[in-house]
């Protein structure tokens, strides 16, 4: 069974600049999560979907963050414009009904903003 | 806010000894709790995971210990390998009724000396 896929892998962009991120989860999971994951920490949830709804995005940074997961599979995370503090890597995460099973994560995508 | 937290940032242990993690939480509601295992440029894997209704969970190689009269969780590791090496994460999950989200620790970091 293929994992959470996330594409690019790495991502160096200059401050000011979009960028967006993509995820396709394992499929049937229902429930897909952005995390961000700073140097040495562990990772810190933005947003969660059930199916094509966000039902907890109240760590999202909604002034420049967006996300979307229209047909309730695979899932873009935008940044718009990007700071250099937005440099971390960002993970996406499924799991198969509700938050309180097992997440399974991508292996994320790294960005750099200089 | 309440966090989960590890009591080590490194921990360092020879090939074939068993290794000991520690976490501490803090959120007495939480009744599921993960530990992950990150690899450099990686995202977190799935270790284990154990219920409040239970003490101990054993895996291949790896146990889980919860302690929830201290709040305390560990994971033992026997017959560390080099492939062992990488941050290990606790992680709970908060109730519902308090977000439902997957709260991370710190992380430990791992190094197996051959």
């Amino acid at each position: 069974e293929a994992g959470v896929v996330q594409s690019p892998r790495y991502k160096i962009i200059e401050k000011k600049q979009p960028v967006a991120f993509w995820c396709n989860p394992i499929s049937g999971h229902n429930t897909l999560y952005w995390y961000r994951q700073n140097l040495g920490q562990g990772p810190e949830l933005l947003i969660r979907y059930e199916n094509e709804e966000a039902v907890d995005d109240s760590q999202l940074p909604k002034d420049r963050f967006s996300a979307e997961r229209l047909k309730g599979v695979d899932s873009t995370l935008k940044i718009q414009p990007a700071e250099l503090g937005d440099s971390a890597v960002y993970l996406c995460a499924s799991s198969l009904r509700t938050s309180m099973e097992t997440q399974y994560f991508g292996p994320g995508t790294r960005l750099l903003v200089l | 806010g309440e966090s989960v937290g590890l009591h080590l940032p490194t921990l360092s242990v020879q090939e074939g000894d068993n290794s000991i993690i520690n976490c501490a939480y803090s959120n007495s509601a939480s009744d599921y709790f993960i530990w992950y295992k990150q690899e450099s440029g990686k995202g977190p894997q799935f270790i284990i995971d154990i219920r409040s209704n239970m003490d101990k969970r054993q895996g291949q190689r790896v146990t889980v210990l919860l302690n929830k009269t201290v709040k305390h969780l560990s994971l033992q590791i026997a017959a560390t390998q080099p492939g062992d090496s990488a941050v290990y994460f606790c992680a709970e999950i908060l109730p519902d009724n308090q977000g439902g989200k997957l709260i991370f620790g710190q992380g430990t970091e791992l190094s197996v000396k051959p």
